[in-house]
């Protein structure tokens, strides 16, 4: 069936240092795919989506690469800050711009050290 | 701008009892998406309301239902309670059509004991 997975449940890294979160999905069909930050007691956050016909996005700090070929997404942080540790989900949908169904993994955890 | 609000933000249930969860959409948004959060996990999507209707639903039993009022708000209902439904229960709003993007609210924590 469907899936959107994460290849590391946990990522400690040191303050200003960079910061790579992985993901692998498999449904070929999706038209977006999603990265949210969830901080504890609170909901999903949204940080930053793509659309599957691009490979790289950036944001603030923030860059998320997609590579349709192995089905495989990543979020990369840069000068990762103590107010990043979170626990981070990639997600992905189909029909994006009527509110498609998100479909998430199961999330890393993200520890800032400072 | 008041974004996407939830209430309760916590309850206490026994086993076989109802519950119900109330959602308030970001301004602008007129569609409803509920999600299921159990700890440690990721959301788990239940249902979508959209024009008062259910638009899309997940994998989820007839215990599970939900209504959408004119103002966009929406409930989430839940029957014959279990122990399994003690979970994060996460309400997202996004326009209908147009621009994408789900926004989450804070979530109401159910216990079921």
């Amino acid at each position: 069936g469907e899936s959107v997975g994460l290849h590391l449940p946990t990522l400690s890294v040191q303050e200003g240092d960079n910061s790579i979160i992985n993901c692998a999905y498999s449904n070929s069909a999706s038209d977006y795919f999603i990265w949210y930050k969830q901080e504890s007691g609170k909901g999903p956050q949204f940080i930053i989506d793509i659309r599957s016909n691009m490979d790289k996005r950036q944001g603030q700090r923030v860059t998320v690469l997609l590579n349709k070929t192995v089905k495989h997404l990543s979020l990369q942080i840069a000068a990762t800050q103590p107010g990043d540790s979170a626990v981070y989900f990639c997600a992905e949908t189909r029909d994006y711009n009527q509110g498609g169904k998100l479909i998430f993994g199961q999330g890393t955890e993200l520890s800032v050290k400072p | 701008d008041a974004g996407v609000t939830q209430s309760p933000t916590h309850l206490i249930k026994t086993r076989g009892q109802q519950v119900t969860l109330r959602c308030s959409p970001k301004s602008g948004h007129d569609t409803v998406s509920w999600y299921q959060q159990a700890l440690g996990q990721g959301p788990q999507f239940i249902f979508q309301y959209y024009e008062e209707e259910e638009r899309q639903r997940g994998n989820f039993p007839d215990r599970f239902s939900g209504h959408q009022f004119p103002n966009y708000s929406s409930e989430l209902n839940v029957n014959a309670l279990l122990l399994g439904d003690s979970a994060l229960y996460l309400c997202a709003s996004s326009p209908g059509t147009g621009a994408g993007g789900q926004y989450f609210g804070p979530g109401t924590r159910l216990t079921v004991t």
